[in-house]
């Protein structure tokens, strides 16, 4: 099933930076790394993905390890908007499915 | 903005019965995938469509599930026979491209298999 490890639960402060991590340890070659999440009653929405470089959008960036095992999705300031579940999704070119795993639950404190 | 709909937003039926979930993918959108979320569980593939034709499905995706594309706009998941544990949300998302690009999710379907 999904091959990624993230911690079930994390809380942040509002507007405070926020990384939520992610193991891959056995991520392949050619495997893009993707975020998405999930607000309470929604449905997923896409984040952000790479490959190997860092990258940046408006909603975060995604550090990403040398070694690609591990990434770090960035909030830069947490808003309670950003209360949900992040999940982090490794997808194989070869592949045209995503598989979700448990994710990380982040709780945004006043 | 070009938003994923799905209709309807609550469907109630009883056990055997036979439903179609309906989407409306992003008019642009060439790939299209139906999930499902079951209450306190993980998001769960069930199936990718491509060129009118199912391109992946996972192992949930068995012979009481179809998909179909019947005119240019509109993604349908029929359920053949339902049961009990049928009952979830169901996702309906779409993309631009397969492999590579995001998905946009709809608001979803909650099934309630009575």
């Amino acid at each position: 099933d999904a091959k990624t490890t993230q911690p079930n639960s994390m809380e942040s402060n509002e507007e405070e930076p926020v990384h939520l991590p992610c193991n891959h340890s056995t991520i392949s070659g050619t495997d893009y790394i993707h975020w998405y999440r999930q607000l309470p009653s929604q449905g997923p929405e896409y984040v952000i993905h790479g490959l190997t470089s860092n990258v940046n959008n408006r909603m975060a960036s995604l550090a990403i390890a040398e070694d690609r095992k591990s990434s770090t999705l960035i909030l830069h300031r947490a808003t309670l908007r950003d209360a949900a579940v992040y999940y982090c999704i490794l997808r194989d070119p070869n592949n045209n499915d995503m598989r979700f795993g448990a994710g990380t639950r982040l709780t945004v404190k006043p | 903005e070009p938003e994923v709909t799905q209709t309807p937003s609550h469907q109630v039926t009883q056990m055997g019965q036979e439903v179609i979930l309906r989407c409306v993918p992003i008019s642009n959108h060439l790939y299209f995938y139906w999930y499902r979320q079951i209450l306190g569980q993980k998001v769960e593939f069930l199936v990718s469509f491509y060129n009118n034709e199912i391109s992946e499905k996972s192992e949930i995706f068995d012979d009481q599930f179809s998909v179909e594309r019947p005119d240019g706009s509109n993604f349908t998941l029929k359920i053949r026979s339902t049961k009990l544990e049928d009952s979830a949300m169901y996702f309906c998302a779409s993309s631009r491209d397969g492999r590579y690009n995001e998905q946009f999710f709809g608001p979803g379907t909650r099934l309630t298999v009575l």
